[in-house]
């Protein structure tokens, strides 16, 4: 089955630097691929998706790239704010799957003032 | 739409005790997830619905652990008896199309449960 992998566990970023956050999955099936973000205390809201058909996907200060022959996918946030400190979760979905979406296990991200 | 609903926001049980939680999902959205959310586990998948027939339970953690959708609008996850490691925050997500262009997942609030 499916595994995804996410690194870091924990990236501190100075205000106004970019932040990159790497997974990888096991299936070659997978064909989607979702960001979450959660605020402490709060619910995982979509912030980013990508499908296997695509290579890149920007939204303002955030991207997302996929390399399908490596099996990995990155989360961007350029010029980091306060308000993108998050928990971010990555997340595979194996065509296959009869839907089931595979979490990686999150990155703490905190951004210093 | 005001959203996923999810009661109680929080709930702390005593051990042994049945536990129920429920969920609204989005009109419209024909899946609906239960997840669980532990530091330990990350978000587990525990169960999921389409059109209110269970798909896949495999994340069910045993037989203490059983949900329904009686219908469009309502689920249940109950857990009985409760143990201490049952400790968590419950997700309970819904969408359309799950996977497809403009088909998110939207969570509820969740619901932090304690058992003591």
């Amino acid at each position: 089955g499916e595994n995804v992998e996410q690194h870091p566990s924990t990236l501190s970023v100075q205000e106004g630097d970019s932040a990159v956050i790497k997974c990888t999955y096991s299936d070659s099936a997978s064909n989607y691929f979702p960001w979450y973000k959660q605020e402490l205390g709060k619910r995982p809201q979509l912030i980013i998706d990508i499908r296997s058909n695509v290579g890149e996907k920007k939204d303002q200060r955030i991207a997302v790239t996929l390399n399908k022959t490596a099996k990995h996918f990155s989360l961007h946030i350029t010029e980091t704010q306060p308000e993108d400190s998050a928990v971010y979760f990555c997340a595979a979905s194996p065509m296959d799957s009869n839907y089931q979406l595979i979490w990686g296990a999150g990155t703490k991200l905190i951004i210093k003032p | 739409d005001a959203g996923v609903i999810q009661s109680p926001r929080h709930e702390v049980t005593e051990m042994g005790q049945e536990v129920t939680l429920r969920c609204k999902p989005i009109s419209g959205h024909d899946y609906l997830f239960w997840y669980r959310q532990t530091m330990m586990r990350g978000l587990e998948l525990l169960i999921y619905f389409n059109n209110n027939v269970p798909i896949d339970d495999s994340g069910m953690p045993e037989d203490r652990f059983s949900a329904k959708m009686p219908n469009a609008s309502f689920s249940t996850l109950k857990i009985q008896p409760s143990e201490p490691r049952d400790s968590a925050v419950y997700f309970c997500a819904s969408s359309q199309i799950p996977g497809q262009p403009n088909t998110e997942a939207f969570f509820g609030q969740g619901t932090r449960l304690t058992v003591v």
